[in-house]
């Protein structure tokens, strides 16, 4: 079965630290994997998705196949980036739905 | 463009009753699903709808559960006969159109945290 594996429920980092938030998957396919962020009292939004391989926030995620891993990472940690961060990875099943598998989360704590 | 509207935001039921909730998708978006979390869980598929069609619903539990998505008006999720389990944040998303951009993009609701006494 498809799983997507968040092992750091929370993370906690000072302002200006490096962040990494790993993110490891098993998949028989290609993957599509994506990074959800939810910020207090909001909608979880989409905040990067590996096949636009761009930078949002200055995040960025590369895709591993070799390691099956698709690792969130910021050189200098905001307070704003404080949030709960979900990896997900779309599979395709029945009738076209790409539908998303997530991980159980990471909750990012950035200290002053 | 409003997003993805659910109500209602919270929801409390007794064991037995029925819990209805409602989800507008983005508009000019046909394609909703609808996700489940509980609590200290990463969100889980549950059902995907077309404009009065069920394309996938093989996270639906098998009873009391149903979906819905017709040709005017909201998505609904109905879960008849509520027990204690069915606590949780349930949330909806939206996609457009095959063929338009952000296909793959799903774009999500508040979610309605439903809540069983």
């Amino acid at each position: 079965a498809q799983r997507v594996t968040q092992p750091e429920k929370l993370l906690s980092v000072f302002k200006g630290a490096p962040v990494e938030l790993k993110c490891n998957y098993s998949y028989s396919g290609s993957p599509e994997l994506f990074w959800y962020v939810q910020y207090s009292r909001q909608r979880l939004q989409l905040l990067l998705r590996h096949i636009s391989r761009e930078s949002i926030k200055g995040f960025t995620a590369d895709l591993n196949k070799g390691e099956t891993s698709f690792h969130l990472k910021k050189p200098f940690a905001q307070e704003e980036d404080s949030a709960m961060y979900y990896c997900a990875l779309s599979e395709e099943a029945q009738g076209g739905s790409e539908k998303l598998v997530f991980g159980k989360g990471t909750k990012l704590t950035v200290n002053p | 463009n409003a997003g993805v509207m659910q109500n209602p935001r919270h929801l409390v039921r007794r064991r037995g009753q029925e819990a209805r909730l409602r989800c507008s998708p983005v508009k000019g978006h046909s394609h909703v699903y609808w996700y489940r979390q509980l609590p200290e869980e990463g969100l889980k598929f549950m059902v995907y709808l077309q404009k009065e069609n069920i394309i996938d619903e093989s996270g639906m539990p098998k009873e009391r559960f149903s979906a819905e998505f017709p040709k005017e008006g909201p998505s609904i999720l109905r879960i008849q006969q509520v027990v204690r389990g069915d606590s949780a944040a349930y949330f909806c998303a939206s996609s457009p159109l095959p063929g338009l951009q952000d296909t793959d993009t799903q774009y999500f609701g508040p979610g309605t945290r439903l809540t069983v006494l």
